[in-house]
């Protein structure tokens, strides 16, 4: 079984700061670990991606990720925040394998301070 | 190509009532799956079609059913609605060739009163 914990639920950094959002997961098998944003009405929007291949993850919008096996993490970062990064945040993970179901963790929403 | 459509976006219903929820993949995306948001849950898997067959089910009530049809399209059908069923409707269709990857549509509102 896999599991994503997400902590706490709510993360404020200033405009041009350090964007750094906390995933830790659990899985019995080698995982698939994923970044998603949602905005405001919107469906989720897929960031990046771990698929056992390079352990940093570069994605859209200059969102990075590092795989650490030893921690069993899959931080988020992005060395300076903009406005219109404000949105939900969601982990997710999901098993090797075809057929397989996204479990996701409970999100973080990101505030961007001007 | 265009992205994973879903109708209606809202939609208002009462206890008691059935919805029929409507999902269109990615062109050439043969897997489909559905998500419940809600404030309360997150997140949670429905269920996942292939070529028609459902390969994947979450832990829902089988109120809750699917299907799709020969051309990837995908239904989603809840009966005798419950208040509690009030959610954003999530589909996600996929590629063949990187099946874990699952790209979202935008999401259809219910609101059960």
């Amino acid at each position: 079984a896999q599991s994503v914990t997400q902590l706490g639920s709510h993360v404020s950094v200033s405009e041009g700061a350090l964007v750094l959002l906390r995933c830790n997961y659990s899985s019995s098998v080698p995982p698939y670990l994923f970044w998603y944003v949602q905005y405001p009405n919107q469906g989720l929007q897929l960031l990046l991606k771990y698929t056992s291949a390079a352990t940093l993850v570069k994605g859209i919008n200059g969102f990075e990720a590092e795989f650490k096996k030893s921690e069993t993490s899959f931080h988020l970062t992005k060395p300076s925040a903009h406005m219109s990064d404000a949105a939900e945040y969601f982990c997710a993970v999901s098993a090797t394998g075809a057929n397989s179901k996204l479990t996701f963790g409970k999100g973080i929403t990101l505030s961007v301070r001007p | 190509k265009a992205g994973v459509t879903q109708t209606p976006r809202y939609l208002i219903k009462t206890r008691g009532q059935q919805v029929t929820l409507s999902c269109s993949p990615i062109s050439g995306h043969r897997s489909v799956s559905w998500y419940q948001q809600t404030p309360g849950q997150g997140l949670q898997f429905l269920f996942e079609y292939f070529s028609e067959t459902q390969r994947n089910k979450g832990n829902f009530p089988g109120r809750f059913s699917g299907r799709q049809f020969s051309n990837s399209r995908s239904e989603m059908n809840v009966s005798t609605l419950e208040l509690g069923d009030s959610a954003l409707y999530l589909c996600a269709s996929s590629p063949l060739e990187i099946p874990e990857t699952q790209y979202f549509g935008p999401g259809t509102r219910l609101l059960v009163l």
